[in-house]
């Protein structure tokens, strides 16, 4: 079985530094993307970033490059999301979800999925973090 | 850069009868399109991916339809469970800043 679970909720005061985890199993976890979506309160979805834990390539949107830094480690199947000086606007509900390389569609045909821009088809339960004074 | 919107916002629809809900893109994606189901305080879950394959275990109720920049999904037969809020997502241009559209939540009539 699928699964990834992540780190639990953390409650940090601005200016500090957090790093949240999401720990992949049931499949090859170097072999799928990982990617992080945040979703503020009462908000929608918002793509941040991906990692392929095979080779370490990473992107990032560029709504949240050089905010956070996404990284992972395959020796223990866990990917990871950090920053360095939180600020209260960091408050949110963080998402990571695996993504494939490829897949068939309901015709059999098969579709090789590049550049990590893809969709996610497990997720973890997600990470709360609230940053206040 | 791609926008995707979503209509309606929130769609009152009754047990048992049929949704229908769209999915825009401001330009082509081909079928590069996934849906997701959102349950209060639960994590998004995949339904659909490219644009009209039903994802692992997803109810034959759910169906989705379209390329280039007009997408469906529709519920034949709406259940109890199915009230949530759905999103739509574009995987085929880069930047993501806006990959996802901002959702249509589907509530009882």
């Amino acid at each position: 079985e699928v699964q990834l679970v992540q780190s639990g909720a953390e409650v940090k005061k601005p200016g500090e530094s957090l790093k949240i985890s999401c720990k992949g199993s049931g499949y090859s976890f170097t072999s799928y993307w990982i990617g992080w979506v945040r979703q503020m309160p009462g908000k929608g979805l918002e793509w941040m970033g991906i990692i392929y834990p095979g080779d370490s390539d990473t992107r990032y949107s560029p709504s949240f490059q050089g905010q956070v830094t996404i990284s992972a480690d395959k020796s223990i199947s866990t990917a990871y999301l950090q920053w360095s000086s939180l600020k209260a606007s960091d408050t949110a509900m963080y998402y990571c979800a695996r993504g494939p390389t490829y897949y068939y569609d309901s015709s059999g045909y098969y579709h090789l999925i590049q550049s990590g821009y893809t969709f996610f088809d497990y997720w973890g339960q997600g990470t709360l973090v609230t940053v206040s004074s | 850069e791609i926008v995707m919107t979503q209509s309606p916002a929130t769609l009152s629809v009754s047990p048992g009868e049929r949704a229908t809900l769209s999915c825009r893109a401001s330009q082509s994606v081909s079928s590069n399109l996934a849906w997701y189901q959102q349950k209060p305080g639960q994590a998004p879950r995949l339904l659909i991916y490219g644009a009209s394959t039903r994802a692992t275990g997803i109810p034959a109720r759910f169906s989705g339809s379209g390329s280039g920049t007009e997408f469906t999904l529709t519920i034949s037969s709406l259940q109890s469970e199915d009230f949530a809020v759905y999103y739509c997502q574009q995987y085929n241009n880069w930047p993501p800043s806006f990959t996802f559209g901002p959702g249509t939540k589907v509530d009882i009539k």
